[in-house]
């Protein structure tokens, strides 16, 4: 089955360590993002990529990190610089020359 | 700047009876494209409609309904019959054709359904 998968659905960290969460498309996408989702508030971007090897910030960048070495996978690092990581984080991709991004099912990191 | 004002937080709402989900954007561009999405309780956004800024066609697909105006610049989106498995969290969105397909969320608005 073509999706977009993200692993685990549930991440626990120590404050103070890094820790990536994976996101990985099947569909041929070519652009891929990544949002946070805090509790009552919409989707904010941190970084999306439309090729591989190249990537920008979005709107809320600071303490993340990100790499697109393949075009099926778009990895992000939360560095311990994030203030406050505890978040749901979810993974989309989207076809070139479409609109429509595709979500996979997210990940909740909680530090504690 | 771009950005999706969605004002109700949560909206109770009665078994069968309809219920609107407002959503106004605004945008400097004239191409742009709106989108509605569903959040059930897994998480996973799941995609409803989308419909660029050419087209104020309204749609129907089901016991779903929308209403574009681009005059009153929203993107409304009502249930009818709504029924105890409405209950989400429903996210309006805005991406503007200029801007790498960047996408702008409502804060959602969850329909309480109560049976």
């Amino acid at each position: 089955d073509g999706g977009i998968t993200q692993s685990p659905k549930y991440l626990f960290r120590k404050e103070g360590q890094n820790v990536t969460l994976s996101c990985e498309q099947n569909l041929n996408h070519d652009a891929m993002y990544w949002y946070r989702q805090d509790p009552g508030q919409g989707l904010r971007l941190i970084y999306y990529s439309q090729i591989v090897n190249d990537f920008q910030k979005g709107d809320i960048a600071e303490g993340y990190s990100v790499s697109r070495e393949k075009k099926e996978s778009f990895p992000l690092t939360v560095t311990s610089a994030q203030k406050n990581p505890t978040a749901f984080y979810l993974c989309a991709s989207r076809p070139l020359g479409d609109d429509e991004q595709f979500f996979g099912p997210g990940t909740r990191l909680t530090v504690l | 700047a771009q950005k999706v004002t969605q004002a109700q937080t949560e909206i109770s709402v009665v078994e069968k009876e309809d219920v609107t989900l407002d959503c106004v954007y605004e945008t400097r561009d004239t191409t742009y494209y709106l989108f509605w999405y569903k959040q059930p309780p897994s998480g996973e956004l799941v995609f409803l409609i989308r419909r660029n800024s050419f087209d104020e066609q309204n749609e129907i697909s089901g016991r779903y309904s929308w209403n574009f105006q681009k005059s009153t610049s929203s993107f409304n989106f009502t249930i009818t019959a709504s029924q105890v498995v409405d209950s989400a969290v429903y996210f309006c969105a805005l991406s503007e054709a200029d801007g790498g397909f960047k996408t702008i969320f409502g804060a959602g608005t969850r329909p309480f359904v109560k049976a």
